[in-house]
């Protein structure tokens, strides 16, 4: 299957600061991809779906000037989490596909964020 | 109601055992469904992509659809340790959009 790079795969920061993750689609070109957050033995959750060059749609609770998301260009798209607190600590996953109808959406490996 | 419901285990089977693994769902509008691995601290890697009901086949894991009763089931046959991980379903309306996922359950497989 289709590569999906995340980085970094961990993270620890401090309260207050601001963090980027990165996803890179190494082997096709990305049309949409979809960030999720999973708290300890808790499911997967959609945090916000971006389409390459228009702003992100986020889910419902989920706020848009903490979490920024940003997806310039067909290979990468970025999640900042600004002015970190540490109830933001969790495992970030993004997903990416490609364009077409049936098309699989690949897993970046994660990045735990912890914030303290 | 949350939209997908799986029992989170743990599960533990001897060496060789079948697994059965399953989700319900409350929305019948999902129409591709999909059985995911997870290793702790890893993303998810994809197992079985199923569109509507019926059953897939691949290798020693069979997937099963039943979407008049709105439930999954994985199977895994002659398990082996190295199959001890966090299994998720999940599922979407259209192929390829954002998946609705279960909050997995962990087995163990033990030698």
């Amino acid at each position: 299957g289709a590569v999906v790079s995340q980085h970094p795969s961990r993270v620890i920061c401090k309260s207050g600061t601001s963090v980027k993750i990165e996803c890179r689609s190494l082997d096709f070109q990305a049309t949409t991809m979809f960030w999720y957050r999973q708290f300890p033995k808790q499911s997967l959750m959609l945090m916000a779906t971006s389409n390459e060059g228009s702003k992100a749609t986020y889910e419902q609770g989920v706020e848009k000037d903490k979490f920024l998301i940003n997806h310039a260009s067909l290979t990468l798209s970025t999640l900042t989490v600004t002015s970190a607190h540490p109830e933001d600590s969790s495992f970030y996953i993004c997903s990416a596909r490609g364009n077409g109808v049936n098309t699989e959406a690949f897993f970046g490996q994660g990045t735990r964020l912890t914030v303290v | 109601q949350k939209e997908v419901e799986q029992d989170p285990g743990p599960l533990s089977v001897p060496e060789g055992a079948i697994v059965s693994l399953n989700c319900t769902y409350s929305n019948s509008a999902f129409q591709y469904f999909m059985w995911y691995r997870q290793y702790s601290r890893k993303g998810p890697e994809l197992l079985m992509y199923t569109y509507s009901s019926g059953n897939k086949e691949d290798g020693r894991f069979t997937a099963q659809v039943d979407k008049s009763s709105k439930y999954i089931s994985l199977f895994i046959r002659d398990s082996q340790p190295s199959d001890s991980a966090t299994y998720l379903c999940a599922m979407s309306f259209n192929s390829g959009y954002a998946l609705n996922f279960g909050k997995g359950t962990s087995l163990l497989v033990t030698p």
